[in-house]
């Protein structure tokens, strides 16, 4: 069966260091990955999207990016984080053609101080 | 552009009462996927449902039951019988139609208390 993992689970972090959430995915191949930000209270935001090695989209510009070096694994980064980059951090997967069930991580709660 | 509106902010029930959280889309798309999944305090999204457009017949899945109706561009999601456990933020989902990575669109989702 299919996993997914994500870490850290919590991170406090101050205002201008970097960072780096990873995401992981097992038991499939070649799956879309995505990374969601949700703001405390809100719905969640499609951050990028990757649908193989070294593709990436995405689909709010910020100060973020990201990076798939491996098949199954799906990197969130920052040079200098922000106040508002604080939220809830979620990865997804998902496999075949467009419209599949999207399966969410476990999250990251990032505290940017 | 997809947006999906789930009016209800919060509701609050009393165990064994029944509850229907309300879901508007808007798409442009005549193919398309409509999710809902669920949120419990631990934050992980637990993944409840998928139809696609053309699929209008209800579904039943134990206490749960979902509404799609295309005329009036609704996904409502019924709970019958509710209990503490049920107590969550629900989260409406609209996916396009595409080769591969298709983008979800969230709604606001609904805080859901279910109180004993």
């Amino acid at each position: 069966s299919q996993t997914i993992h994500q870490w850290p689970a919590t991170l406090v972090q101050p205002v201008g260091s970097p960072l780096s959430l990873e995401c992981t995915v097992e038991g499939t191949s070649n799956p879309n990955l995505y990374w969601y930000r949700q703001a405390a209270g809100r719905g969640l935001q499609l951050l990028f999207y990757s649908v193989g090695i070294g593709q990436i989209s995405s689909e709010v510009p910020q100060n973020l990016s990201a990076s798939r070096p491996q098949d199954r694994q799906f990197i969130l980064s920052s040079k200098k984080l922000l106040l508002s980059d604080s939220g809830f951090y979620l990865c997804a997967w998902s496999v075949g053609p467009g419209g599949e069930t999207q399966y969410f991580g476990p999250g990251t709660r990032l505290l940017v101080l | 552009a997809q947006k999906v509106t789930q009016a209800q902010t919060e509701i609050s029930v009393v165990e064994k009462e029944d509850v229907t959280l309300d879901c508007v889309y808007e798409t442009r798309d005549t193919t398309y996927y409509l999710f809902w999944y669920k949120q419990p305090p631990s934050g992980e999204l637990v993944f409840l449902i998928r139809r696609n457009s053309f699929d209008e017949q209800n579904e039943i899945s134990g206490r749960y039951s979902w509404n799609f109706q295309k005329s009036t561009s609704s996904f409502n999601f019924t709970i019958t019988a509710s209990q503490v456990v049920d107590s969550a933020v629900y989260f409406c989902a609209l996916s396009e139609a595409r080769t591969s990575g298709s983008r979800l669109t969230f709604g606001e989702g609904t805080q859901l208390t279910v109180n004993p």
